[in-house]
């Protein structure tokens, strides 16, 4: 099956700083998905994002896919910001698979 | 909001003993999916389902089954809970056919066996 990686795996920033969080895969895919795991468990949408570039204030993602990579930029980081970062990419089969995740902490 | 309401949020069983978990949505949504995630393994798609009693196995399916009688609710059963499916069930629905579109999750289920 493909393969999603994500880097880095652990990243800690002082508020205010940006980031740059990296998803690779295997293979051809219809479309990625980002999302964020905030500390209480809870799964939230962050970007539908085959291709292209999208923002959405503070955040925004951008996908080549034909060079099968996404990037998800955060700038001005805040302590809201803290959790986990996921990956996921649809392959057609009609479920996503998901990478290992980042998990961000930022430190007042 | 996908109007995602998961049953029980957490629950503590014995090992042997079995389990069902809800999910029930509000929308309509033809596709609904479980998953579990634990620690160093992200989230893996259990089983989903493509309509009523239409549903599929996904990459960790033994050990469990699902039924799906109603649009609004899909069903995670484990029939005799070992402790190695102690995990955070999800539940998720697409917002159209398939995974080609927009994913939106419940709150989870914390499932401890003991």
């Amino acid at each position: 099956g493909i393969q999603v990686e994500q880097s880095p795996p652990d990243l800690i920033l002082q508020e205010g700083a940006n980031s740059t969080l990296r998803c690779n895969f295997s293979d051809s895919v219809n479309n990625l998905q980002w999302f964020h795991q905030n500390p209480w468990g809870q799964l939230i949408n962050l970007f539908y994002i085959p291709s292209g570039t999208k923002q959405n204030g503070r955040l925004s993602a951008t996908t080549v896919a034909t060079e099968r990579y996404s990037l998800l930029y955060i700038s001005s980081s805040q302590t809201t910001d803290s959790g986990v970062y996921f990956c996921a990419v649809d392959t057609g089969r009609r479920a996503l698979t998901f990478g290992s995740g980042t998990r961000l902490q930022v430190q007042p | 909001d996908a109007g995602i309401t998961q049953s029980p949020r957490h629950k503590v069983t014995e090992t042997g003993t079995p389990v069902t978990l809800r999910c029930h949505q509000t929308e309509n949504h033809r596709y609904m999916y479980w998953y579990r995630q634990d620690p160093g393994h992200g989230l893996r798609l259990i089983h989903y389902s493509y309509g009523v009693k239409d549903t599929d196995k996904g990459e960790v399916s033994d050990g469990y089954s699902v039924s799906r009688s109603k649009t609004e609710d899909f069903l995670l059963t484990l029939e005799s809970a070992t402790s190695s499916q102690t995990s955070v069930y999800f539940c998720a629905i697409s917002q159209g056919e398939g995974s080609g579109n927009t994913i939106y999750f419940g709150e989870g289920s914390w499932l401890t066996v003991v």
